[in-house]
C-alpha cells in the first residue's frame, strides 16, 4: 500500500496570505493524485485531480503542483471559508490511499 | 444536480452486521465506479472499497481493514450502491460516505450515515 504523508499537520496563515501545503508519497503515483477540503460536519469535496487540475467551479486561487512523489497545494491567497482541513489522495493503485490532512487555521 | 444519499447507519453490536445503501441521482450510475469511504470520529479519510462498472467487469477491491467482512454490491436498475458489514468491530464506528466517479475520480460524496459499533 501507498503512503501518503502530509505536512504541515498544522498550518496557521492569515486571510489574504497564501499557504503551501505537501504532500509526499511512499512511491510513484506519477499524476494520479488529488486533493480535498473538508470542513467540519460536511463531506470531502475535491479540488485537484491529476496533480494540477481544478474540478469544476473550484476558484482559480487553489492549484496543485507535482509528479511522481512530491505535491504541493498552494492557496493564493487565502479566504475566510478556505480555513478547512485538507486531505491528498493517490489513485495511482489500489487502495487508493490519503495522506492524513493538514489543518489550516487561521493566524 | 448529482446526489448521493447514505442510509442505513446506526447503533450495532461488535460482532454484529449492518448494510448500508447510497442512492445516487442526477448521473448515469451504471456508468460509474464507486466506492465507500469511512471517518473515524476526529480522524482522518480511509477507504474502504470499490466496485467498478459492470462494463469494465463489476469488479471490486477492499482496503485492508474490510477484506473478508465487508462486501461492496451494485444494483443499477435501482441506482443503489451497497455495503454489507459484517463482524463488526468497535474500530469500524465512524462515518461512512459513498463516493462516485463522475467525471473524474471521486468527484461527488454523499453527506455520509454514521456507523457505531458499541457494547
Amino acid at each position: 500500500e501507498i503512503v501518503m504523508t502530509q505536512s504541515p499537520a498544522t498550518l496557521s496563515v492569515s486571510p489574504g496570505e497564501r499557504a503551501a501545503l505537501s504532500c509526499r508519497a511512499s512511491q510513484s503515483v506519477s499524476s494520479s493524485l488529488a486533493w480535498y477540503q473538508q470542513k467540519p460536519g460536511q463531506a470531502p469535496r475535491l479540488l485537484i485531480y491529476d496533480a494540477s487540475t481544478r474540478a469544476t467551479g473550484i476558484p482559480v486561487r487553489f492549484s496543485g503542483s507535482g509528479s511522481g512523489t512530491e505535491f504541493t497545494l498552494t492557496i493564493s491567497s487565502l479566504q475566510s471559508e478556505d480555513f478547512a482541513v485538507y486531505y491528498c489522495q493517490q489513485y495511482d493503485n489500489w487502495p487508493r490511499t490519503f495522506g492524513q490532512g493538514t489543518k489550516l487555521e487561521i493566524k | 444536480e448529482v446526489q448521493l444519499v447514505e442510509s442505513g447507519g446506526g447503533l450495532v453490536k461488535p460482532g454484529g452486521s449492518l448494510r448500508l445503501s447510497c442512492a445516487a441521482s442526477g448521473f448515469t450510475f451504471s456508468k460509474a465506479w464507486m466506492s465507500w469511504v469511512r471517518q473515524a470520529p476526529g480522524k482522518g479519510l480511509q477507504w474502504v472499497g470499490r466496485i467498478k462498472t459492470k462494463t469494465d467487469g463489476g469488479t471490486t477491491d477492499y482496503a485492508a481493514p474490510g477484506k473478508g467482512r465487508f462486501t461492496i454490491s451494485r444494483d443499477d436498475s435501482k441506482n443503489t450502491l451497497y455495503l454489507q458489514m459484517n463482524s463488526l468491530k468497535t474500530e469500524d464506528t465512524g462515518v461512512y460516505y459513498c463516493s462516485a466517479d463522475v467525471s473524474t475520480v471521486n468527484d461527488n460524496w454523499g453527506q455520509g450515515t454514521l456507523v457505531t459499533v458499541s457494547s
